[in-house]
């Protein structure tokens, strides 16, 4: 079992459209979690963290932690040809990040 | 603030031959880690060093190795090259501390193995 996964898609919405990305660890030791977004060519850019239950908004982008399903999601509204990307989610335990294989998210006009 | 500065871009290397890819993290930050990127495998965490020591290493077999400066530059070495190796290699720099650090990655070395 990976400690991280995703689906790898592609998921792809219309222009517009709620795009909701999904990821499950095994680590129950897991502290903080992140959403990186990687264009094709292009190194990942951090768009949120989460380490507490809960939500947590940051202008389109919520990201969505519940550790007693070991669940993570990002959900990003009015999503926008731009937002075509690979989505990597990750996790942290001791000093490292470990990554999700990633989510292609493809966003149609 | 300056970014995460990696160099070279890219580098192409013959089986055998020996490589070193340098990384300078944003100033401040004295965590590097440093990830190898394949299709196949997706991001794979080699080593991360914090204050010029190592302080977590992943699976990767002893021909891959690294090292930290007192100005918390880093250096990853890739001995005796393999046709496997070939993959973007990521330098990621963070302060190193609490929860909720974030981590920048640099663009990146893309080494092509022949």
């Amino acid at each position: 079992q990976k400690e991280v996964e995703q689906n790898s898609g592609p998921l792809s919405v219309p222009e517009g459209a709620i795009a909701s990305l999904n990821c499950t660890y095994s680590d129950r030791g897991s502290q903080s979690f992140f959403w990186y977004r990687q264009y094709s060519g292009k190194s990942p850019e951090l768009i949120m963290f989460i380490y507490s239950n809960g939500d947590k908004e940051d202008g389109r982008f919520t990201a969505q932690l519940n550790k007693a399903s070991q669940y993570v999601s990002l959900l990003i509204r009015d999503s926008q040809p731009s937002d075509s990307a690979t989505y990597l989610c990750a996790s942290t335990g001791f000093q490292k990040l470990v990554f999700g294989t990633g989510t292609r998210l493809l966003v149609s006009p | 603030k300056a970014g995460v500065t990696q160099t070279p871009r890219y580098l192409i290397k013959t089986r055998g031959q020996q490589v070193t890819l340098s990384c300078s993290p944003i100033s401040g930050h004295r965590s590097v880690s440093w990830y190898q990127q394949t299709p196949g495998q997706g991001l794979q965490f080699l080593f991360e060093y914090f204050s010029e020591t190592q302080r977590n290493k992943g699976n990767f077999p002893g021909r891959f190795s690294g090292r930290q400066f007192s100005n918390s530059r880093s250096e990853m070495n890739v001995s005796t090259l393999e046709l496997g190796d070939s993959a973007l290699y990521l330098c990621a720099s963070s302060s190193g501390r609490g929860v909720d650090y974030g981590y920048t990655f640099g663009s990146g070395t893309r080494l092509t193995v022949v």
